[in-house]
């Protein structure tokens, strides 16, 4: 069964504590991504990789961390400098790049104690 | 800066009605547009595609119309179903490997039996 995995779905950080979210994909696509998701806003891009070992900064970067060992692993780390990180994290991925369709995880809420 | 704005109410339909869902955007050029179900607590899901130069596209029940002088699309779902029932999120993209694609906020539609 291909498709992006997420885990876990949903994740409590407390106050000074750095959480990962995890994103597997089997598909062999090239390009991943981390988007989150707020009631009435669009998502928006946190960070997104085109290929291993290599990514790129989205719109809100800032608290956040990657890291793209291998192509299908493309973890999220929110670090305690991230303020307000209570929303529901997206991972998706696409063959190549930004310009095409992309293909969405399941989902991760993180929410604060 | 880029805008994107899509219908601001919920929309609630009867079952077998057409539901038309509205995405206009400011400031922005794009090559195609593309628009995603959203269930609740899930990924978006990618639904159709439609570039710069069609004019209406169809997959099934769905059609998707793309207006770049009224900077507009809109999206169609005929003989409407409660199964519809979902958030829809429109996105536009440049089609080029540097430019992401950027999503609408979303339009929550419930069709009623």
């Amino acid at each position: 069964d291909g498709g992006i995995t997420q885990s876990p779905k949903y994740l409590f950080r407390k106050e000074g504590q750095n959480v990962t979210l995890s994103c597997e994909q089997n598909l062999n696509h090239d390009a991943m991504y981390w988007y989150r998701q707020d009631p009435g806003q669009g998502l928006r891009l946190i960070y997104y990789s085109q290929i291993v070992n290599d990514f790129q900064k989205g719109d809100i970067a800032e608290g956040y961390s990657v890291s793209r060992e291998k192509k299908e692993s493309f973890p999220l780390t929110v670090t305690s400098a991230q303020k307000n990180p209570t929303a529901f994290y997206l991972c998706a991925s696409s063959i190549r790049g930004l310009e095409e369709t992309q293909y969405f995880g399941p989902g991760t809420r993180l929410l604060v104690l | 800066s880029q805008k994107i704005e899509q219908n601001s109410e919920a929309l609630n339909i009867q079952e077998g009605k057409t539901a038309t869902l509205t995405c206009n955007y400011t400031n922005y050029s794009p090559a195609y547009l593309q628009w995603y179900r959203q269930d609740p607590g899930r990924g978006p899901v990618f639904l159709l595609l439609i570039r710069e130069n069609e004019k209406e596209k169809r997959k099934e029940r769905l059609k998707v119309t793309f207006d770049t002088t009224l900077k507009q699309s809109l999206f169609h779902i005929t003989a409407s179903q409660p199964a519809d029932s979902a958030t829809y999120l429109c996105a536009l993209g440049r089609g080029t490997s540097y430019d992401k694609v950027i999503f609408g906020p979303g339009t929550s539609l419930s069709v009623i039996p």
